[in-house]
This record gives structure tokens, C-alpha cells and sequence, in this order.
């Protein structure tokens, strides 16, 4: 199983709302990735999980939250979020975080503040 | 190719043509540089990897040329199909701060016209 995959394919929620995006792979990968992409623009990193411990924040808003509850699963819950938030969000996985691994990337999950 | 604003480079060509996208990246401490592509709606897809002790390699239809002396990456598409239209990011693995992470170029959208 070389695949990625992220449920929901596409999420609708207001301001007030909580919500979490799923992402799960079985790939043996100890490295795991959520980033951000908006339209026309490069994906963006947000966080990494390397062994199921948080190694990288890029400085995301708290209305962000991750969690690695196992090897094979990354989540991320949110809440309180702005239009502006509105996006595209991708999981990727890796074998380690080291630099010469390739990160297969998920299909992302559409989300849309209102 | 460089952005400008919020436009996304953009290369079109005949089918059955070569395509070259270029590529330009910004750390000298680079190692690793993976080209993926990105179809609408999906999220990146791996195309071709090179390591920072190569200059060239090749796959299906596929080359990467990395010019370590001028940070220049470039990808080219033997004859081109209009399953190739996609946007393509290139991205470069390498330490940031204490971490290695990848980053992304901003992209080009190829479109190949039957």
C-alpha cells in the first residue's frame, strides 16, 4: 500500500465550529506532514511528526491543533477558524525526517470558512 | 520560471513536443530536489528525485538537470502528452534552522494542446 489518504475530501464549517481533519498511511513512514496550500500558490509547511512526537511547528496559529496518536495516523483539529484559513490541506508521510526522503503526499482535504 | 505577483508561471506546448520547466532554489545547503506534479483537485504526485552529487537523471520520459553552481533545477518532458498538463513544483530538501524541510518553488502550469 504506497497511498495516503485524508478524509474529508471537502469540509464546510463556520467560525465557531470544531473540526477535524483525518490523515492515515500504511507505508511504515515514522515521518508524517500537514501543510497548507492555497490556490496557485506552493504547498506550505505547517507541522512534522517524526516517531510520533511533534518536531516542527512553523509558528501555526493554536486554532490549529495536531496530534499523532500512532505510527500510521495524523489528525489535525480545528477551531476557531477564519475565512482566511480557507484552503487546501495536505498530508504527506515519509520514511524519516531526514532529508533524503521522499514524501508521498495525500489528496487534501478542501476546507472552506465561512 | 519566477512568479510574479500572484500569477503562476505558465508553458504551453504542442503535443508530442519536449517541455523543459525550470527551476531556481535558494539554499546552497540543498541535497536532495524532487519535481512532483499537481492536478487539479489532487495533491502532488512524485515525479523524478536528484541528489546534490548528481547532474542529471533520468526516468520515463522524464530528466532532471540540477546546475549546482547557479541553484538552477530543470525538468524536461519527452513528447509531451495532454495527460502532462498539470502544475509542477519543484522542491529542495535541505536543513533550515535545525531541521531539514522541504520547500517548494512556486510552480508552473503546463498546458499541452492536442
Amino acid at each position: 500500500d504506497t497511498e495516503v489518504t485524508q478524509t474529508p475530501k471537502h469540509l464546510v464549517m463556520g467560525m465557531t465550529n470544531k473540526k477535524s481533519l483525518k490523515c492515515e498511511q500504511h507505508m511504515g513512514h515514522r515521518a508524517m506532514y500537514w501543510y497548507k496550500q492555497k490556490a496557485k500558490k506552493p504547498p506550505e509547511l505547517m507541522f512534522v511528526y517524526s516517531y510520533e512526537k511533534l518536531s516542527i511547528n512553523e509558528s501555526v496559529p493554536s486554532r490549529f491543533s495536531p496530534e499523532c496518536p500512532n505510527s500510521s495516523l495524523l489528525n489535525l483539529h480545528l477551531h476557531a477558524l477564519q475565512p482566511e484559513d480557507s484552503a487546501l490541506y495536505l498530508c504527506a508521510s515519509s520514511q524519516s525526517s531526514g532529508g533524503l526522503n521522499e514524501q508521498f503526499f495525500g489528496p487534501g482535504t478542501r476546507l472552506t470558512v465561512l | 520560471g519566477e512568479s510574479v505577483g500572484l500569477h503562476l508561471p505558465t508553458l504551453s506546448v504542442q503535443e508530442g513536443d519536449n517541455s523543459i520547466i525550470n527551476c531556481a532554489y535558494s539554499n546552497s545547503a540543498s541535497d536532495y530536489f524532487i519535481w512532483y506534479k499537481q492536478e487539479s483537485g489532487k495533491g502532488p504526485q512524485f515525479i523524478i528525485d536528484i541528489r546534490s552529487n548528481m547532474d542529471k537523471r533520468q526516468g520515463q520520459r522524464v530528466t532532471v538537470l540540477l546546475n549546482k553552481t547557479v541553484k538552477h533545477l530543470s525538468l524536461q518532458i519527452a513528447a509531451t502528452q495532454p495527460g502532462d498538463s498539470a502544475v509542477y513544483f519543484c522542491a529542495e530538501s535541505g536543513v533550515r534552522g535545525s531541521n531539514y524541510k522541504l520547500t517548494f518553488g512556486k510552480g508552473t502550469l503546463l498546458t499541452v494542446n492536442p
